[in-house]
């Protein structure tokens, strides 16, 4: 099983509102990634959780708070969000951070309005 | 820090003829360098993955090799299918290091 999984699929939520993505597996993966891709682009690194504690942080706004309540859980929350923060979202896991298979989850696609 | 060049950003070939798409990478110590393919609306989907002590690896119709000396690598696909049009992507990475992308190079498979 290399299954990630991502919920909502879509999201469509206001500039003051305040929402969670969520993501799970399932793998025993100690090492988990939230990427944001806009179309026609890679994706881009956002944070990086490796046991349970956050190791990257790749200057992202504040608006963005990501959590790990447990080794099979990652979630971002979401608030005071723009226009231009409209994209995919994608979840990813590892058994370790980097040099080792990363599996994505299908993504939450965000509309921010 | 690794930075990952990838080319062609397009391609179209016909059916049945194979596709190559091509990488380089700038960190000597990157050992590790996965191929994603990314279908419309759909997350990137791991399909062959090399280190840096292998040359070449096959899975059926999909082989990768590489390039140490030169730092380059590169995605064959042979007897392309309709259902091979996608976004590919390479990526390279070393211990403790998230994975750096290329830009993406998106193949038109035409029937």
């Amino acid at each position: 099983d290399t299954e990630v999984t991502q919920t909502p699929k879509h999201l469509v939520m206001g500039m003051t509102n305040k929402k969670s993505l969520k993501c799970e597996q399932h793998m025993g993966h100690r090492a988990m990634y939230w990427y944001k891709q806009k179309a026609k682009k890679p994706p881009e690194l956002m944070f990086v959780y490796s046991y349970e504690k956050l190791s990257i942080n790749e200057s992202v706004p504040s608006r963005f708070s990501p959590e790990c309540p447990n080794s099979s859980l990652l979630n971002l929350h979401l608030h005071a969000l723009q226009p231009e923060d409209s994209a995919l979202y994608l979840c990813a896991s590892s058994l370790l951070t980097g040099n080792t298979e990363a599996f994505f989850g299908q993504g939450t696609r965000l509309t921010v309005v | 820090g690794e930075n990952v060049e990838q080319h062609p950003s397009t391609l179209s070939v016909q059916e049945g003829d194979s596709a190559v798409i091509k990488c380089t990478y700038s960190d000597s110590a990157s050992n590790y360098f996965p191929w994603y393919k990314q279908e419309l609306g759909k997350g990137p989907q791991l399909i062959i993955d090399i280190r840096s002590n292998v040359g070449e690896k096959k899975d059926q119709r999909i082989a990768v090799t590489l390039n140490k000396t030169a730092k380059h690598f590169s995605l064959h696909i042979t007897e392309t299918q309709p259902e091979d049009s996608a976004v590919y992507f390479c990526a390279a990475s070393r211990r403790n290091t998230p994975l750096v992308f290329g830009k993406g190079t998106r193949l038109s498979v035409i029937a």
